[in-house]
């Protein structure tokens, strides 16, 4: 089956730390998004790609970083310099190229205490 | 800039018809979604417009109106499992050249009761 996959769907990390999530897709999709989204807020955007070895800044990248070695792949790291990391986590592909249907992956929901 | 308008919550009873409403202002225009997202889970796709007009698919229609940046969506014969969140959403950003990411409004909660 093709889709989005996230893992872990809950994550715990102490303060301080930073901490990776996970996303894949098998979609053949060459743009991927990460969203980040707060309790009765929408989706804002923190990082995306639209090809392998490049990746821009979204509206709130501040404290978060990203790697696209691989097509299937786009890491997100939450670093200590993150004010506020506890959130939910959404990532998304597209195929690119004015398609903009964006396909969704489970999320993860990452707690930092 | 770019900024989407959607009423916070809303409530309806079953099998009643409900009109979720969004207003946006962006600099480009390159359609409109809507996503339906049940807490705690990923947005799914329910309707994208590109030209005024209603499109209707089952007992979801979506209507666009690109003159008044205006876009609804109207829901029939509710279910209690139409309980979620309904988020607008348009493509391009301040921040994104190509215009391929989507900005999304805050999305109306809706509450269906039996």
């Amino acid at each position: 089956d093709g889709g989005i996959t996230q893992s872990p769907k809950y994550l715990f990390r102490k303060e301080g730390q930073n901490v990776t999530l996970s996303c894949e897709q098998n979609l053949n999709h060459d743009a991927m998004y990460w969203y980040r989204q707060d309790p009765g807020q929408g989706l804002r955007l923190i990082y995306y790609s639209q090809i392998v070895n490049d990746f821009q800044k979204g509206d709130i990248a501040e404290g978060y970083s990203v790697s696209r070695e691989k097509k299937e792949s786009f890491p997100l790291t939450v670093t200590s310099a993150q004010k506020n990391p506890t959130a939910f986590y959404l990532c998304a592909s597209n195929s690119g190229q004015g398609n903009y249907e964006q396909y969704f992956g489970p999320g993860t929901r990452l707690t930092v205490t | 800039g770019q900024n989407i308008d959607q009423p916070t919550e809303m409530t309806a009873t079953e099998g009643a018809i409900v009109q979720i409403n969004c207003t946006y202002q962006t600099s480009g225009f390159n359609g409109l979604f809507w996503y339906q997202q049940h807490a705690g889970e990923a947005p799914t796709f329910l309707s994208y417009n590109v030209l005024d007009g209603l499109e209707e698919k089952g007992r979801f229609s979506s209507f666009l109106s690109r003159s008044k940046g205006y876009s609804y969506l109207l829901l029939k014969e509710l279910q209690m499992k139409d309980s979620a969140s309904y988020l607008c959403a348009v493509p391009g950003g301040p921040w994104d050249q190509a215009g391929t990411a989507l900005i999304f409004g805050k999305g109306t909660t809706l509450s269906v009761s039996s």
